[in-house]
């Protein structure tokens, strides 16, 4: 079955302190990968993609995420968290012709001064 | 990127009623618009399929006669939510299909009372 899990439902770390949001996904054909943030009572803000290539793609905000073939994996990074980070993310997985979106169930970040 | 504008952004309807949620692409043509739902503290899930021309197609425990699509042009796909109940309260967001690509409209937060 095809599915994007996200194992950590909230998180919370301190402004200035590194960040990794874990994302394994399940998915039949090539997946094409990527990460949204979504604020409170907001849409979805594209972080990055990945499709083919550099298996570390760098996105906005600061954000990196590395692909990992063997671990089914798609980890989202950013190295100094800031308090406007504090949001919802969302890994999701697709194939390049289809677009139809499967999504994690988000990891909701919290960030303390 | 794509430009996609969906209408209205809040909206708040008595139960029983009905509202129409517009999703439009202003710089590309999109035949195929997927519509997803979110309900509070959950994931987005799709919820359908619209093709301009033709039938769209509903995701599983998604009722057709509630939650209608038109796709009448490529640049225009609505959903309108008939009936509405208080358990149809949701964020509902809209995604064109694009090669390569995964842009969403603004979503429209949904509240019936």
């Amino acid at each position: 079955a095809q599915s994007v899990t996200q194992p950590d439902i909230h998180i919370t770390v301190s402004e200035g302190a590194s960040l990794e949001l874990r994302c394994n996904y399940s998915y039949g054909a090539t997946p094409y990968l990527f990460w949204y943030v979504q604020s409170p009572g907001q849409g979805l803000q594209l972080l990055l993609k990945y499709f083919s290539g550099d298996t570390l793609v760098q996105g906005i905000k600061g954000f990196e995420a590395e692909f990992k073939r063997s671990q089914s994996s798609f980890n989202l990074r950013k190295p100094s968290v800031h308090w406007s980070d504090a949001a919802e993310y969302f890994c999701a997985v697709g194939s390049y012709n289809t677009d139809k979106l499967i999504f994690g169930t988000g990891t909701r970040l919290q960030v303390f001064p | 990127g794509a430009v996609v504008s969906q209408h209205p952004s809040r909206v708040i309807c008595k139960s029983g009623t009905s509202v129409k949620i517009e999703c439009r692409s202003l710089d590309f043509q999109a035949t195929t618009m997927f519509w997803y739902r979110q309900f509070p503290k959950q994931s987005l899930m799709l919820m359908a399929t619209s093709n301009e021309g033709s039938k769209a197609t509903y995701e599983q425990g998604v009722e057709k006669d509630k939650f209608l699509i038109n796709h009448a042009s490529l640049t225009l796909s609505t959903l309108t939510v008939t009936s509405a109940h208080p358990e149809d309260s949701s964020f509902y967001i809209c995604s064109p299909q694009v090669p390569g690509e995964a842009f969403f409209g603004q979503g429209t937060r949904l509240t019936v009372v």
